[in-house]
């Protein structure tokens, strides 16, 4: 069975804290996507990943930065969280580039909340 | 990516067949149509994605209008767990490696 796991399902931090987010897949995926979810907005695309060390900017990037060291492992980070990163915060892997029929798989979703 | 329209809600009874609709009028030829689901506090999770013909698979149906323009997920025997937000995405097999776009979904309610 695919499996896309985050660190942490609930997450507390203080305004100004950097904040590390992991996520690893164990399907040998080349893709790796970090997006958030909120209320009326629906899921945003923050960064992606097509390679090891490679990233591309999504819908809204400002605020974050992503690491990808490894195939398996793709981390989101807050440099200096803020109250308006408060968020679920959701990770996903894909197999094939777009051109083909891709599937995303997800994880449980991190619900970080800056106080 | 092409829009869809889907509803904002339905309500079906549990063990009932449901059928969520989904039109995306402006789709292109190389567009396939994708579904996916989001139960309660879990991430989304792909359903089933067409091309032209009618697919099943152990989750659901998908039938697809001749013209393209819209499309059906079909649950045939809705359980509560299948109470969850539904969402129609169409992805152009010809783009690149991107995110996907999630429009507002259908919020699917099931009645014991």
């Amino acid at each position: 069975d695919v499996k896309v796991t985050q660190s942490s399902r609930y997450l507390v931090k203080r305004t100004g804290e950097k904040v590390f987010l992991e996520c690893v897949q164990d399907m040998d995926h080349e893709n790796m996507f970090w997006y958030r979810q909120d209320p009326g907005l629906g899921l945003r695309l923050i960064y992606f990943s097509y390679d090891v060390k490679m990233k591309e900017k999504g819908d809204i990037p400002e605020g974050y930065s992503v690491s990808r060291e490894k195939k398996e492992r793709f981390s989101l980070i807050l440099e200096s969280a803020s109250t308006n990163q408060t968020s679920m915060y959701l990770c996903a892997s894909s197999a094939l580039a777009r051109g083909s029929t891709d599937t995303q798989y997800f994880g449980p979703g991190t619900r970080l909340t800056v106080l | 990516d092409a829009k869809t329209t889907q509803p904002n809600s339905m309500e079906s009874n549990e063990e009932e067949p449901v059928h969520l609709p989904c039109n995306h009028s402006t789709i292109s030829g190389t567009d396939y149509i994708h579904w996916y689901r989001q139960l309660p506090s879990q991430g989304p999770e792909y359903v089933i994605h067409g091309l032209t013909s009618n697919v099943n698979n152990r989750m659901a149906s998908l039938a697809i209008a001749e013209d393209r323009k819209s499309s059906t997920l079909i649950l045939h025997r809705a359980t509560l767990r299948d109470a969850a937000v539904y969402y129609c995405i169409l992805r152009d097999v010809n783009g690149g490696a991107d995110g996907l776009t999630f429009g507002k979904g259908t919020h699917l309610i099931i009645q014991p």
